[in-house]
């Protein structure tokens, strides 16, 4: 089956610092991939979709100067946190798909980033 | 935008049968999935339904019914494992023409021997 991976799986930052995710289709090439949120007990919250070579589509409220998102290969998005605060705390999951809209969208595991 | 309920808590016991039930309201339906997420983990994908109708997958069926905007996942012959939370979640056509998937909340089933 179709595998994506995320690096780190969790990270500890000081306040201000940058963070940045790596998430990787391992056996498929993903046109498309999405990068999730997750408050503790709360569901999934989009934050943007990305298509290889073009710029990331925010969802309204997640802010694109501080959520830094490249796509730059079929095979690799990153997430990058900057100067993050406290309140980033959270579970970032990527997940990707390999072609067409009605395509499945397969998760990567998590990453768990805490903001001191 | 989309509104996605489903229960927020489910009990059962070992080997009984439950059904997670879920509605939804969308401008633009694409296709509804379920998923299944044990705590501190990524999402699991279960089920996939873009036609009304049911689609059974093993111990898993999941149903559909676009005119009621209606959902429900049924798991057959509970194992303990299968507690976790269950996340509907569905996809619409979204903005500048890429499809989103917004998830419900989940529902909590807990499988007692």
């Amino acid at each position: 089956g179709a595998v994506v991976s995320q690096h780190p799986s969790w990270v500890i930052c000081k306040s201000g610092t940058s963070v940045k995710i790596e998430c990787r289709s391992l056996d498929f090439q993903a046109t498309t991939m999405f990068w999730y949120r997750q408050f503790p007990k709360q569901s999934l919250m989009l934050m943007a979709t990305s298509n290889e070579g073009s710029k990331a589509t925010y969802e309204q409220g997640v802010e694109k100067d501080k959520f830094l998102i490249n796509h730059a290969s079929l095979t690799l998005s990153t997430l990058t946190v900057t100067s993050a605060h406290p309140e980033d705390s959270s579970f970032y999951i990527c997940s990707a798909r390999e072609g067409a809209s009605t395509d499945t969208q397969y998760f990567g595991p998590g990453t768990r980033l805490t903001v001191l | 935008g989309q509104n996605i309920d489903q229960p927020t808590e489910m009990t059962a016991t070992e080997g009984a049968i439950v059904q997670i039930n879920c509605t939804y309201q969308t401008s633009g339906f694409n296709g509804l999935f379920w998923y299944q997420q044990h705590a501190g983990e990524a999402p699991t994908f279960l089920s996939y339904n873009v036609l009304d109708g049911l689609e059974e997958k093993g111990r898993f069926s999941s149903f559909l019914s676009r005119s009621k905007g209606y959902s429900y996942l049924l798991l057959k012959e509970l194992q303990m494992k299968d507690s976790a939370s269950y996340l509907c979640a569905v996809r619409d056509h979204g903005h500048s023409g890429y499809s989103t998937l917004t998830f419900g909340k989940g529902t909590m089933l807990l499988v007692s021997p």
